[in-house]
């Protein structure tokens, strides 16, 4: 099974601040990578798919990069709706685990 | 629009089982792959089991398999997980999710909270 792993854990970030969050892999998962965020007591949300891909709806503030085993989110000029945890997951195969998450704080 | 309504979650006692059902509408539900994740408080999200769109063939994380049991009826338009054998640390949020293409997850039921405890 891959591993994902995901620092740091916690971010605590400015509004307008440029936010990175770095997800690895144990072996590589090439670009079936996505990323989602979850606010408090609602559901996950897809914000990029495939490493790079930004889901339809989903601010051009975020982006993600890379491929094989690291990966990264950016938010370019943090918001406060940006609140939340952000996981990565890799879809390469079955179980499709998913980092520990980052938590966020404005 | 694509919606999925989770139903089935409540408190249990340890050793006792649970059936979760998920409901969706809005799409071909026998064109996609489902899973089940689930998020315990103060931890992450957990992905626990996916049914394939055809065939279907099952998957499991090694924290359910052999306890939980993934099955889908797409002539209800529902996927079910059954679960048995709850233990405390089976308590979480449990959100059914639908498959893109490929695994990942591009839209999410609300969540049905299952709490394990005597």
């Amino acid at each position: 099974d891959f591993q994902m792993t995901q620092s740091p854990s916690t971010l605590s970030a400015s509004v307008g601040d440029r936010v990175t969050i770095t997800c690895r892999a144990s072996q590589s998962i090439s670009n079936w990578l996505a990323w989602y965020q979850q606010k408090p007591g609602k559901a996950p949300k897809l914000l990029i798919s495939k490493a790079s891909s930004l889901e339809s709806g989903v601010p051009s503030r975020f982006s993600g990069s890379g491929s094989g085993t690291e990966f990264t989110l950016t938010i370019d000029s943090l918001q406060p709706d940006d609140l939340a945890t952000y996981f990565c997951q890799q879809f390469y195969s079955y179980p499709g685990t998913f980092g520990p998450g980052t938590k966020v704080e404005i | 629009d694509v919606q999925l309504l989770e139903s089935g979650g409540g408190l249990v006692q340890p050793g006792r089982s649970l059936r979760l059902s998920c409901v969706a509408s809005g799409f071909s539900l026998s064109s996609h792959g489902m899973s089940w994740v689930r998020r315990a408080p103060g931890k992450g999200l957990e992905w626990i089991s996916a049914t394939s769109a055809s065939s279907p063939r099952t998957y499991y994380a090694d924290s359910v398999k052999g306890r939980f049991i993934i099955t889908r009826d797409n002539s209800k338009n529902t996927v079910y997980l059954q679960m048995t054998n709850l233990r405390a640390d089976d308590s979480a949020i449990y959100y059914c999710a639908k498959e893109r293409n490929y695994g990942d997850l591009d839209y999410w039921g609300q969540g049905t909270l299952v709490t394990v405890s005597s």
